[in-house]
């Protein structure tokens, strides 16, 4: 099975512009989860959907929101970037949510 | 809240040697899971090792084993015969399984594995 994929995995955008990073699951996975990594904070859980529905948000404001299709793929949004939300961030995926996540190679954002 | 607490930012272990790092967690939750994770340089976050808190077995994957001791709340990885790939940044994780839908892991800040050959 092909692993989880993150496209672009590379983005480099400037203060107050929006971002859209996408992350497609392991076949068959139906929960995708998203963690941003930073030096300072360390992997921070951001939110999880399954079949299309956010089911748990971490504690991040409105900025970032997310979202999923009916395949199982996963979309997340940063409006208004900040120099502080430069970051890695991963996408996990898993069958059903309880399960081992699996995660994909992650997008490194600069905002300058 | 669930935390995680890795109190070693590094450590180093010649090759073909055994190295154990250490992982402690604060949690009021009865079922679990514990985990570590391996994030070499390239980022790839690659799964190690799971342990279900319900299971006294300590969980064996190959060359690493983890020391699971539930009542202190410790979980440590030990990795055998280290090989140059072994370096890397190793993250313990906790997932709550009681039920509910809360699914997220919270990471511990991580060790750094340095192998000298």
């Amino acid at each position: 099975k092909a692993g989880v994929t993150q496209t672009p995995r590379y983005l480099i955008k400037t203060r107050g512009q929006q971002v859209t990073l996408s992350c497609s699951p392991i076949s068959g996975h139906r929960s995708v989860s998203w963690y941003q990594q930073t030096p300072g904070q360390g992997l921070q859980f951001l939110f999880e959907y399954f079949s299309e529905t956010q089911r748990n948000k971490g504690n991040f404001p409105g900025r970032f929101s997310g979202r999923q299709f009916s395949n199982s793929r996963s979309e997340m949004n940063v409006s208004t970037l900040e120099l502080g939300d430069s970051a890695l961030y991963l996408c996990a995926s898993s069958w059903m949510g309880e399960e081992t996540q699996y995660f994909g190679p992650g997008t490194r954002l600069l905002v300058l | 809240a669930q935390t995680v607490t890795q109190s070693q930012p590094e450590m180093s272990v010649q090759e073909a040697e055994t190295v154990t790092l250490s992982c402690t967690y604060d949690t009021s939750e009865s079922d679990y899971y514990l985990f570590w994770y391996k994030q070499p340089p390239s980022r790839q976050m690659i799964l190690v090792i799971r342990q279900e808190a319900y299971k006294q077995q300590n969980a064996t994957e190959n060359r690493f084993s983890v020391n699971f001791q539930k009542a202190a709340k410790s979980f440590s990885l030990k990795i055998s015969d280290s090989q140059l790939g072994d370096a890397a940044m190793y993250f313990c994780a906790y997932r709550s399984a009681d039920g509910g839908s809360n699914y997220k892991l919270t990471f511990g800040k991580g060790t750094l594995l340095t192998v000298n050959p």
